[in-house]
């Protein structure tokens, strides 16, 4: 069974504060990493697919990084609104194979105003 | 396009009771997936199908049956529904290439009594 971790299970912070959080994954066999952002009573949404070592992708205020060697992965989020409020999920591939998908149990991030 | 659908949003069931989740999808991919997700869990997967005529069992497949007739649905069936199947369901797409990135529905609550 593939162990897929995430940290800190929920965090809360002050608007304008900068915050990141982990996804940690087995280091053999890498394939993909995909962040999603879950917020409450929806559905989640890809935000980025992560395929090499040394990745960073960003889109506004979030960014994301990767390292295969050590097998984690860090999503960053600069200056948090009330609106970044959501569970950041992220799901490790290995090898190739839709079984090979496992998700993580998800960081919950509340911003307050 | 109204991408990943699913009905209905929520369920009331009773013990023993059976019930299908629908899910439809006009996105043409070739692989859906239902999941479940329970708190402090993340999501969890239940059956799969890679493409019209075939499906195969997920992480937490007992008391699910699936059938995937046609590309564009793919439909959940609890035979006989027990409180521990009380859960939010998703559907889910999945583009293959590149790298396997999923399109979720809506989500189906689930009480089971």
């Amino acid at each position: 069974i593939l162990n897929v971790e995430q940290s800190p299970q929920s965090l809360h912070v002050q608007e304008g504060d900068s915050t990141n959080f982990t996804c940690s994954f087995p280091s053999s066999n890498f394939y993909a990493l995909h962040w999603y952002r879950w917020e409450t009573a929806k559905s989640p949404e890809a935000l980025f697919v992560m395929t090499l070592n040394g990745d960073e992708k960003k889109k506004g205020r979030i960014s994301a990084t990767l390292n295969t060697k050590e097998g984690y992965s860090y999503l960053y989020i600069k200056g948090s609104q009330p609106e970044d409020s959501a569970t950041y999920l992220c799901a490790f591939i290995k090898g190739t194979g839709f079984q090979k998908l496992v998700f993580g149990t998800g960081t919950r991030l509340l911003v307050s105003p | 396009n109204a991408g990943v659908t699913q009905t209905p949003k929520f369920q009331v069931l009773k013990t023993g009771q059976s019930m299908t989740l629908q899910c439809a999808q006009d996105m043409n991919h070739e692989y859906m997936s239902w999941y479940r997700q329970d708190p402090g869990m993340g999501l969890r997967l239940i059956h799969y199908s890679v493409g019209a005529g075939i499906t195969d069992q997920g992480e937490v497949p007992n008391g699910y049956n699936v059938s995937r007739s046609t590309t564009e649905d793919f439909p959940l069936r609890l035979l006989s529904a027990a409180p521990s199947q009380t859960s939010v369901y998703f559907c889910a797409t999945t583009r293959l290439e590149p790298y396997y990135e999923q399109y979720f529905g809506p989500g189906t609550r689930l009480t089971v009594t």
